[in-house]
């Protein structure tokens, strides 16, 4: 199957610090990529769709200016978390979907990346 | 807006037994995709199994399986002669088109030795 790849898969930060989380699709071009959170023993809640060459489209009560996404390349979506404050802390996942398989309706997922800010 | 409803926050069964996820949902739409996710303790998403709701023959795949009934808008998942790999936690969830997935709120599925 395809892989998509998160990066780092742990980080911890400093409160009033921003932090970075990289979504990559290793083998596929994909042009739309989905972010989200989970709380622990909680489902995933997206937070955005991010569209290259786009701007990302937010989900209601997401903060733009707090958590910028960028998606400059077929392969590669950003999320930075800006101006981390312990309650940003969480588990962050990314999918993203292969333009090129024709629509089988399946995304594909990283690894996550869990932040944790002091 | 769509919903996913999970009734079951946890599950448990024997190994080798089988056991029954629930999952309802609600939509407008005629064309639509359905899917159960695993995600064990290392966190990463897996896909189970993938319903097409054009379809009417229920989604198989070797001990999965799927109970879909599109009038009643419910999409059950069916484990048989479960495994202790099975453990992990269970997501319901609907696509609409190239749209957004969205989850149900997950059941902990517990294997018991």
């Amino acid at each position: 199957g395809a892989v998509v790849s998160q990066h780092p898969s742990w980080v911890i930060c400093k409160s009033g610090t921003s932090v970075k989380i990289e979504c990559r699709s290793l083998d596929f071009q994909a042009t739309t990529m989905f972010w989200y959170r989970q709380f622990p023993k909680q489902s995933l809640m997206l937070m955005a769709t991010s569209n290259e060459g786009s701007k990302a489209t937010y989900e209601q009560g997401v903060e733009k200016d707090k958590f910028l996404i960028n998606h400059a390349s077929l392969t590669l979506s950003t999320l930075t978390v800006t101006s981390a404050h312990p309650e940003d802390s969480s588990f962050y996942i990314c999918s993203a979907r292969d333009q090129h398989r024709g629509y089988t309706g399946e995304l594909f997922f990283g690894e996550g990346s869990r932040l944790t800010v002091l | 807006a769509q919903t996913v409803t999970q009734s079951q926050p946890e599950m448990s069964v024997q190994e080798a037994e089988t056991v029954t996820l629930s999952c309802t949902y609600d939509t407008s739409e005629s064309d639509y995709y359905l899917f159960w996710y695993k995600q064990p303790p290392s966190r990463q998403m897996i896909l189970v199994i993938r319903q097409e709701a054009y379809k009417q023959q229920n989604a198989t795949e070797n001990r999965f399986s799927v109970n879909f009934q599109k009038a009643a808008k419910s999409f059950s998942l069916k484990i048989s002669d479960s495994q202790l790999g099975d453990a992990a936690m269970y997501f319901c969830a609907y696509r609409e088109g190239a749209q957004k997935l969205v989850f149900g709120q997950g059941t902990r599925l517990t294997i018991n030795p």
